[in-house]
Parts: structure tokens; C-alpha cells; sequence
């Protein structure tokens, strides 16, 4: 089936640092990919989607200076957390839905990065 | 846009079969009903989706009622390592499709 690797897997940086998580799809192209961030104990929360070739669009309350998103590729897409700080904490996963986008398959998640910033 | 809801928790004896409901009662007609489950720290799963008529593959089983307003998921031999959340979601319509999570059941499979 349709995989998305997503790395890295886990990452501690100090605080006001930038780190960058990718995600690509191995086996199909993903036109759009969609990025959340889930607190311990919480629902994930959907923070933006991405279109490939075009900018991304940001959930509310998301601030776009802060989470780069940049989707170069029909494979890659890539979250950048810019200037971070301890509140960035979090387990961030992309999806992308498979087949072009279609509602009726399914979507494919990443296993997840977890940032720590201290 | 569809919501659902569901309980927060379930038990199950491993074994027997786990039934996790889900209310979905403003769903248009055209939406479908995906099931993903989360096991602790790793990203989500899918597991089935259906839009009228029942569905089952290897993993489980997916009963939705005639008018659509709700779902049961069914695990029918459920193991230690089916313990997760699973989340019941129907995609916003439009373009993007966006998947948006509830809180899902944690479903504890117990020895």
C-alpha cells in the first residue's frame, strides 16, 4: 500500500533554532499534504495543508511565519518549525491522501516526528 | 461539514469481538466515514471507510445504518495490540478533503 516516510523520527534542538521534518510519499504522488501537531494526551490537530506548486494553507490560529511548509515536489513536503521555543513541543505527522486526492481511499500518515525544545 | 461524536473509553476482553460506535448524524450524502486508529506515539492507521453499504476487509468490519447517521466499527477477534484511540472521521468536502480529528475511544483490550 501506499507509505509515507517521514524523518526524522525524533529530534531535540535548543531553543530559538529552526528544525526541519520531511515527509515523502514513496509509492505515489502526493498532490496535497496535510500537517498536524498533537500535545500529549490531545487529538491531533490539523495545522495546514499543502498543494504541490502552490503556497499553503494555514488552519487558524497557525502562524505561517513560524511553520515553513513548502511542498516542492509531487513527493516531498517538507515543515520547517522556525525560531523554536520549549512550547513547540509536540509530535508533529503529516498525511496525504492517496491516488491524487480523491475522497473515496484512504490516507496515509507518517509515524511521526517528536520535537523536543529545550 | 459532518461531526461525530463517540464515547471516550471502551473495555474489551481480548478475544471477543470490540464494537466502537459513532454518531455522524448531519452527514450529506456523498460523504464517506473513515475509521483510524492510533496506537500510543506512532501516527494514525487506517483501518476501513464505507459510504452506504457495509464493509469489511482484514482488518475489520464497518456497519453503517440505512439513514447514515451512525457507524460501528467492529474488531471481531480483538487482541492486546488492537489497545489504541480509534478515531471515527468523515473528510470536509471541498477541494482539500481534510481529515479532522475528534477525540476518538481508547479502546483498552484487557488479558
Amino acid at each position: 500500500g501506499a507509505v509515507v516516510s517521514q524523518h526524522p523520527s525524533w529530534v531535540i534542538c535548543k531553543s530559538g533554532t529552526s528544525v526541519k521534518i520531511e515527509c515523502r510519499s514513496l509509492d505515489f504522488q502526493a498532490t496535497t499534504m496535510f500537517w498536524y501537531r498533537q500535545f500529549p494526551k490531545q487529538s491531533l490537530m490539523l495545522m495546514a495543508t499543502s498543494n504541490e506548486g502552490s503556497k499553503a494553507t494555514y488552519e487558524q490560529g497557525v502562524e505561517k511565519d513560524k511553520f515553513l511548509i513548502n511542498h516542492a515536489s509531487l513527493t516531498l513536503s517538507t515543515l520547517t518549525v522556525t525560531s523554536a521555543h520549549p512550547e513547540d513541543s509536540s509530535f508533529y505527522i503529516c498525511s496525504a491522501p492517496d491516488l491524487g486526492g480523491f475522497v473515496s481511499v484512504g490516507y496515509t500518515f507518517g509515524s511521526g516526528t517528536r520535537l523536543t525544545v529545550v | 461539514d459532518a461531526k461525530t461524536t463517540q464515547p471516550p473509553s471502551m473495555d474489551c476482553a481480548e478475544g471477543r469481538a470490540a464494537n466502537l460506535p459513532c454518531n455522524h448524524s448531519t452527514i450529506s450524502g456523498n460523504e464517506y466515514v473513515y475509521w483510524y486508529r492510533q496506537i500510543h506515539s506512532q501516527g494514525p492507521q487506517y483501518i476501513i471507510h464505507g459510504l452506504k453499504n457495509n464493509e469489511t476487509n482484514e482488518m475489520a468490519s464497518l456497519i453503517i445504518t440505512e439513514d447514515r447517521k451512525s457507524s460501528t466499527l467492529i474488531l471481531p477477534h480483538a487482541t492486546l495490540r488492537d489497545t489504541a484511540v480509534y478515531y471515527c472521521i468523515v473528510p470536509i468536502g471541498g477541494a482539500t478533503n481534510k481529515l479532522i480529528f475528534g477525540t476518538g475511544t481508547l479502546l483498552a483490550v484487557q488479558p
